[in-house]
């Protein structure tokens, strides 16, 4: 069965450009969940969607946004791009997102730099 | 809201020796799970290693175990005969009802050969 696929791997963006980032769930895994990870902040939660609708949000500001389609492949947006959005983005996938708990399998990440 | 405290940023073992990762989380939750994750340099995310906390008794899988104490809330990773495929960055990771992860800041592992 093949894992979670990310793309694109490597982005380098433009400070105030916009960006699309792909995940695609391991076949019949309905949840996804994106994470951010930067050297000062560490990993922290973006949002979580299941059967295409946001179950869970994390801190981020609006400028943030995701979707997730009938699929379960989800994408995650990121508008007017700043220098301290520069990270790799994980994203995660898993059978559900409740009891009982299911793992969570991450993807390679993509690694988004802006400038 | 919940943390993760890994209060050790790097550890260093002899590879076949023993070594111990610390963890320290805080909730008023009940029910809820910890992992250990480790990330190797190529970044995959890759689960080690789970406990759920209405289970007394401590995880186990193969080299690497957990000593789960709930009351003092604390998870800490035991790797028995270090090997050289074990250096990475590990993380501990908690989550309860709310459905996400929260990670602590990781600790960097190097074995020495």
């Amino acid at each position: 069965k093949a894992g979670v696929t990310q793309t694109p791997r490597y982005l380098i963006k433009t400070r105030g450009q916009q960006v699309t980032l792909s995940c695609s769930p391991i076949s019949g895994h309905r949840s996804v969940s994106w994470y951010q990870q930067t050297p000062g902040q560490g990993l922290q939660f973006l949002f979580e969607y299941f059967s295409e609708t946001q179950r869970n949000k994390g801190n981020f500001p609006g400028r943030f946004s995701g979707r997730q389609f009938s699929n379960s492949r989800s994408e995650m947006n990121v508008s007017t791009l700043e220098l301290g959005d520069s990270a790799l983005y994980l994203c995660a996938s898993s059978l559900s997102n409740g009891v009982p708990l299911y793992e969570q399998y991450f993807g390679p990440g993509t690694r988004l730099t802006v400038t | 809201a919940q943390t993760v405290t890994q209060s050790q940023p790097e550890m260093s073992v002899q590879e076949a020796e023993t070594v111990t990762l610390s963890c320290t989380y805080d909730t008023s939750e009940s029910d809820y799970y910890l992992f250990w994750y480790k990330q190797p340099p190529s970044r995959q995310m890759i689960l080690v290693i789970r406990q759920e906390a209405y289970k007394q008794q401590n995880a186990t899988e193969n080299r690497f175990s957990v000593n789960f104490q709930k009351a003092a809330k604390s998870f800490s990773l035991k790797i028995s005969d270090s090997q050289l495929g074990d250096a990475a960055m590990y993380f501990c990771a908690y989550r309860d009802g709310a459905q996400k992860l929260v990670f602590g800041q990781g600790t960097r592992l190097t074995i020495n050969p």
